[in-house]
């Protein structure tokens, strides 16, 4: 079926860990879109990518484009506080509507 | 410019009750859509729209209506509320379907 597989479904980590996260499908994709939505508030976005490979940076977050286009990867480097929250991938399976992921959740230990 | 708003942020409903959750976007967006977040579940689409006047179903529309009668807004409607629709809700708005979405704050809504 048209779902987005996210791995780890929890974390636990230390501030300062890095983390990592992984997204993927049996479907083929153009685009890849990683998603944060912090306690209480809606999604927002934080990547987009659109080539296969690509390797694209925002600050301490970097999302790859897997080479299969079924996959992107998304990591976090020397995590903060303010890094809480649940990370979605999303994609669309060819039509006018963009599936979630069911979300990784971060939770980082002081 | 406010982005997305919804109202209320925050409902109580009895079981039979009807109401309208408001969303609207001041970003002259073609698309705009709703989804309800359950624990566990992510974020699954219930309606969507590509422009004033046309409306489509999503993943989980039943025991939900929508209109657009202008770009600008997007109401969903409960016609008898039901336990299960106890969730928080999301409108978004995108210039397009399947393209990056921009998120309202939400509106979190228990019906008993």
């Amino acid at each position: 079926g048209q779902q987005l597989n996210q791995s780890p479904q929890s974390m636990f980590i230390q501030e300062g860990e890095d983390v990592s996260m992984n997204c993927t499908s049996s479907s083929i994709f153009n685009t890849w879109l990683w998603y944060k939505q912090e306690p209480g508030e809606g999604p927002v976005l934080l990547i987009a990518l659109y080539k296969a490979g690509e390797l694209t940076s925002n600050g301490r977050l970097t999302a790859q484009f897997g080479i299969t286009r079924k996959d992107s990867f998304l990591n976090i480097s020397a995590s903060i506080p303010s890094d809480v929250g649940i990370y979605f991938c999303a994609n669309n399976f060819g039509n006018e509507k963009l599936t979630f992921g069911t979300g990784t959740r971060l939770t980082i230990i002081p | 410019n406010a982005g997305v708003t919804q109202t209320p942020k925050f409902q109580v409903l009895k079981t039979g009750q009807s109401m309208t959750l408001q969303c609207a976007q001041d970003m002259n967006h073609e698309y705009m859509s709703w989804y309800r977040q359950d624990p566990g579940m992510g974020l699954r689409l219930i309606h969507y729209s590509v422009g004033a006047g046309i409306t489509d179903q999503g993943e989980v529309p039943n025991g939900y209506n929508v209109s657009r009668s202008t770009t600008e807004d997007f109401p969903l409607r409960l016609l008898s509320a039901a336990p299960s629709q106890t969730s928080v809700y999301f409108c978004a708005s995108g210039i397009q379907g399947g393209e990056t979405q921009y998120f309202g704050p939400g509106t979190r809504l228990l019906v008993l």
